[in-house]
Protein backbone atom coordinates (compact mmCIF):
# COMPACT_ATOMS: atom_id res chain seq x y z
CA UNK A 1 0.00 0.00 0.00
CA UNK A 2 1.11 3.24 -0.47
CA UNK A 3 2.51 5.56 2.16
CA UNK A 4 1.27 9.24 2.72
CA UNK A 5 1.69 11.04 -0.16
CA UNK A 6 2.11 14.81 -0.51
CA UNK A 7 2.43 17.60 -3.56
CA UNK A 8 4.82 19.22 -4.67
CA UNK A 9 7.83 18.32 -3.13
CA UNK A 10 9.30 21.78 -3.41
CA UNK A 11 8.00 25.34 -4.25
CA UNK A 12 9.27 28.70 -4.01
CA UNK A 13 7.14 31.80 -3.59
CA UNK A 14 7.40 35.55 -3.27
CA UNK A 15 6.30 37.74 -0.23
CA UNK A 16 2.69 38.33 -0.16
CA UNK A 17 1.62 35.29 -2.50
CA UNK A 18 -0.71 32.42 -1.92
CA UNK A 19 0.14 28.80 -1.80
CA UNK A 20 -2.23 25.28 -1.58
CA UNK A 21 -0.29 22.01 -0.43
CA UNK A 22 -1.80 18.68 -0.91
CA UNK A 23 -1.83 15.75 0.95
CA UNK A 24 -3.43 12.06 0.56
CA UNK A 25 -3.36 9.87 3.24
CA UNK A 26 -2.90 6.02 3.95
CA UNK A 27 -5.87 4.31 2.47
CA UNK A 28 -8.42 3.91 4.98
CA UNK A 29 -6.95 6.52 6.91
CA UNK A 30 -10.09 9.29 7.87
CA UNK A 31 -7.82 11.64 10.06
CA UNK A 32 -4.91 13.87 8.53
CA UNK A 33 -3.04 16.08 10.36
CA UNK A 34 -0.65 19.32 8.98
CA UNK A 35 2.95 20.14 10.82
CA UNK A 36 5.31 23.26 10.07
CA UNK A 37 8.73 22.18 10.92
CA UNK A 38 11.07 25.19 11.02
CA UNK A 39 14.68 24.42 9.82
CA UNK A 40 16.59 23.26 12.87
CA UNK A 41 13.30 22.62 15.08
CA UNK A 42 10.63 19.69 15.93
CA UNK A 43 7.49 20.19 13.84
CA UNK A 44 4.69 22.80 15.15
CA UNK A 45 1.10 21.17 14.86
CA UNK A 46 -0.83 23.56 12.62
CA UNK A 47 -4.67 21.54 11.95
CA UNK A 48 -6.34 18.29 12.12
CA UNK A 49 -9.14 17.12 10.19
CA UNK A 50 -11.43 14.17 11.16
CA UNK A 51 -14.22 13.14 8.90
CA UNK A 52 -14.14 16.39 6.85
CA UNK A 53 -14.21 18.34 10.53
CA UNK A 54 -11.38 20.44 11.57
CA UNK A 55 -10.86 19.11 15.07
CA UNK A 56 -7.81 20.96 16.00
CA UNK A 57 -5.92 23.76 15.27
CA UNK A 58 -2.35 24.82 16.58
CA UNK A 59 -1.09 28.75 17.36
CA UNK A 60 -1.25 29.85 14.00
CA UNK A 61 -2.54 32.75 12.32
CA UNK A 62 -5.80 33.01 10.32
CA UNK A 63 -3.56 32.82 6.98
CA UNK A 64 -3.65 29.30 7.69
CA UNK A 65 -6.57 27.18 6.52
CA UNK A 66 -7.18 24.01 5.90
CA UNK A 67 -9.48 21.73 4.50
CA UNK A 68 -10.21 17.64 3.88
CA UNK A 69 -12.14 16.51 1.13
CA UNK A 70 -14.52 13.17 0.70
CA UNK A 71 -11.94 11.10 -0.13
CA UNK A 72 -10.37 12.12 2.39
CA UNK A 73 -7.56 14.10 0.97
CA UNK A 74 -7.09 17.45 1.89
CA UNK A 75 -5.27 20.64 1.05
CA UNK A 76 -3.64 23.46 3.16
CA UNK A 77 -3.39 26.84 2.05
CA UNK A 78 -1.66 29.82 3.30
CA UNK A 79 -2.28 33.54 2.05
CA UNK A 80 -0.20 36.67 2.02
CA UNK A 81 2.84 34.39 2.80
CA UNK A 82 5.58 35.93 4.70
CA UNK A 83 9.43 35.32 5.05
CA UNK A 84 9.14 33.21 7.76
CA UNK A 85 6.17 30.76 6.50
CA UNK A 86 9.45 29.18 4.90
CA UNK A 87 9.81 25.90 5.98
CA UNK A 88 9.18 22.09 5.64
CA UNK A 89 5.03 21.33 5.42
CA UNK A 90 4.67 17.71 6.98
CA UNK A 91 1.29 15.94 6.53
CA UNK A 92 0.50 13.09 8.98
CA UNK A 93 -2.82 10.39 8.72
CA UNK A 94 -4.23 7.58 10.95
CA UNK A 95 -6.73 6.03 11.52
CA UNK A 96 -8.78 8.14 14.07
CA UNK A 97 -6.06 10.45 14.68
CA UNK A 98 -5.28 8.81 18.28
CA UNK A 99 -3.26 6.21 17.16
CA UNK A 100 0.29 6.00 15.38
CA UNK A 101 0.78 8.64 13.13
CA UNK A 102 2.32 8.57 9.90
CA UNK A 103 4.42 11.26 8.08
CA UNK A 104 4.45 11.86 4.47
CA UNK A 105 7.69 12.91 3.00
CA UNK A 106 6.87 16.71 2.90
CA UNK A 107 6.52 19.65 1.23
CA UNK A 108 9.44 22.25 1.22
CA UNK A 109 8.29 25.97 0.48
CA UNK A 110 10.70 28.68 -0.08
CA UNK A 111 9.44 32.72 0.39
CA UNK A 112 11.63 35.23 -1.16
CA UNK B 1 2.04 23.95 28.04
CA UNK B 2 3.64 21.08 28.48
CA UNK B 3 7.98 21.07 27.76
CA UNK B 4 9.48 18.24 25.88
CA UNK B 5 13.19 17.99 26.12
CA UNK B 6 14.87 16.00 24.23
CA UNK B 7 19.04 14.93 25.25
CA UNK B 8 21.49 15.28 24.59
CA UNK B 9 21.47 17.79 21.51
CA UNK B 10 23.97 16.25 19.28
CA UNK B 11 25.43 13.05 19.13
CA UNK B 12 28.51 11.61 17.20
CA UNK B 13 29.09 8.12 17.67
CA UNK B 14 31.39 5.64 15.94
CA UNK B 15 29.91 2.69 14.17
CA UNK B 16 29.26 -0.12 15.92
CA UNK B 17 28.79 2.25 19.41
CA UNK B 18 25.65 1.87 21.59
CA UNK B 19 23.48 5.07 22.39
CA UNK B 20 20.81 6.14 24.38
CA UNK B 21 18.48 9.08 23.91
CA UNK B 22 16.51 10.60 26.45
CA UNK B 23 12.82 12.36 26.26
CA UNK B 24 11.73 14.13 29.42
CA UNK B 25 7.79 15.71 29.56
CA UNK B 26 6.86 17.84 32.42
CA UNK B 27 3.15 16.83 32.22
CA UNK B 28 1.27 13.36 32.16
CA UNK B 29 0.63 12.46 28.59
CA UNK B 30 -1.72 9.98 26.56
CA UNK B 31 1.00 9.11 24.19
CA UNK B 32 4.40 9.18 23.37
CA UNK B 33 5.98 8.29 19.89
CA UNK B 34 10.00 8.51 18.77
CA UNK B 35 10.51 9.54 15.22
CA UNK B 36 13.77 9.42 12.89
CA UNK B 37 13.81 11.59 10.37
CA UNK B 38 16.27 10.97 7.57
CA UNK B 39 18.34 13.31 5.50
CA UNK B 40 15.72 14.53 3.30
CA UNK B 41 12.84 14.97 6.00
CA UNK B 42 10.95 12.09 6.14
CA UNK B 43 9.70 10.92 9.92
CA UNK B 44 9.92 7.55 9.91
CA UNK B 45 8.06 5.90 13.12
CA UNK B 46 10.37 4.26 15.13
CA UNK B 47 8.30 3.44 18.51
CA UNK B 48 4.82 4.34 19.72
CA UNK B 49 5.02 3.69 23.27
CA UNK B 50 3.06 5.54 26.35
CA UNK B 51 4.41 2.95 28.85
CA UNK B 52 6.52 -0.17 28.92
CA UNK B 53 8.91 -1.46 27.01
CA UNK B 54 9.43 -2.33 23.71
CA UNK B 55 12.16 -3.73 21.21
CA UNK B 56 12.82 -3.72 16.99
CA UNK B 57 16.27 -4.65 16.07
CA UNK B 58 18.81 -2.63 17.20
CA UNK B 59 16.71 0.00 18.48
CA UNK B 60 14.61 -0.36 21.96
CA UNK B 61 12.56 2.54 23.74
CA UNK B 62 11.35 2.43 27.37
CA UNK B 63 8.74 5.15 28.44
CA UNK B 64 8.18 5.38 32.21
CA UNK B 65 4.91 7.52 32.50
CA UNK B 66 4.64 8.15 35.90
CA UNK B 67 8.65 9.79 35.95
CA UNK B 68 7.50 11.43 33.03
CA UNK B 69 10.66 10.10 30.52
CA UNK B 70 11.29 8.33 27.96
CA UNK B 71 14.72 6.24 26.45
CA UNK B 72 15.23 5.32 23.03
CA UNK B 73 18.36 2.96 22.98
CA UNK B 74 20.16 2.23 19.67
CA UNK B 75 23.05 -0.58 19.43
CA UNK B 76 25.50 -1.27 17.22
CA UNK B 77 25.09 1.76 15.44
CA UNK B 78 24.77 2.06 11.48
CA UNK B 79 25.85 5.12 9.31
CA UNK B 80 22.18 4.71 8.09
CA UNK B 81 21.16 6.03 11.88
CA UNK B 82 22.26 9.06 11.38
CA UNK B 83 19.29 12.11 11.10
CA UNK B 84 17.59 13.42 13.86
CA UNK B 85 15.60 11.62 16.67
CA UNK B 86 12.72 13.60 17.86
CA UNK B 87 9.66 12.27 20.28
CA UNK B 88 6.27 13.51 20.59
CA UNK B 89 3.86 13.27 23.07
CA UNK B 90 0.14 13.87 23.12
CA UNK B 91 -1.59 15.40 26.24
CA UNK B 92 -4.69 13.77 27.27
CA UNK B 93 -6.53 17.00 26.92
CA UNK B 94 -5.75 16.35 23.16
CA UNK B 95 -6.35 12.99 23.09
CA UNK B 96 -7.56 13.10 19.47
CA UNK B 97 -4.00 13.23 18.34
CA UNK B 98 -1.99 16.44 18.57
CA UNK B 99 1.59 15.58 18.61
CA UNK B 100 3.82 18.13 20.64
CA UNK B 101 7.55 17.46 19.57
CA UNK B 102 10.72 18.20 21.10
CA UNK B 103 13.56 19.95 19.47
CA UNK B 104 15.18 16.23 18.85
CA UNK B 105 18.50 15.03 18.77
CA UNK B 106 20.90 14.80 15.83
CA UNK B 107 22.93 11.59 15.67
CA UNK B 108 25.89 11.35 13.28
CA UNK B 109 27.25 7.92 12.65
CA UNK B 110 30.89 7.66 11.56
CA UNK B 111 32.41 5.10 9.63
Amino acid sequence: DAGVTQSPTHLIKTRGQHVTLRCSPISGHKSVSWYQQVLGQGPQFIFQYYEKEERGRGNFPDRFSARQFPNYSSELNVNALLLGDSALYLCASSSGGWETQYFGPGTRLLVL
Amino acid sequence: GIQVEQSPPDLILQEGANSTLRCNFSDSVNNLQWFHQNPWGQLINLFYIPSGTKQNGRLSATTVATERYSLLYISSSQTTDSGVYFCAVELPTDSWGKLQFGAGTQVVVTP
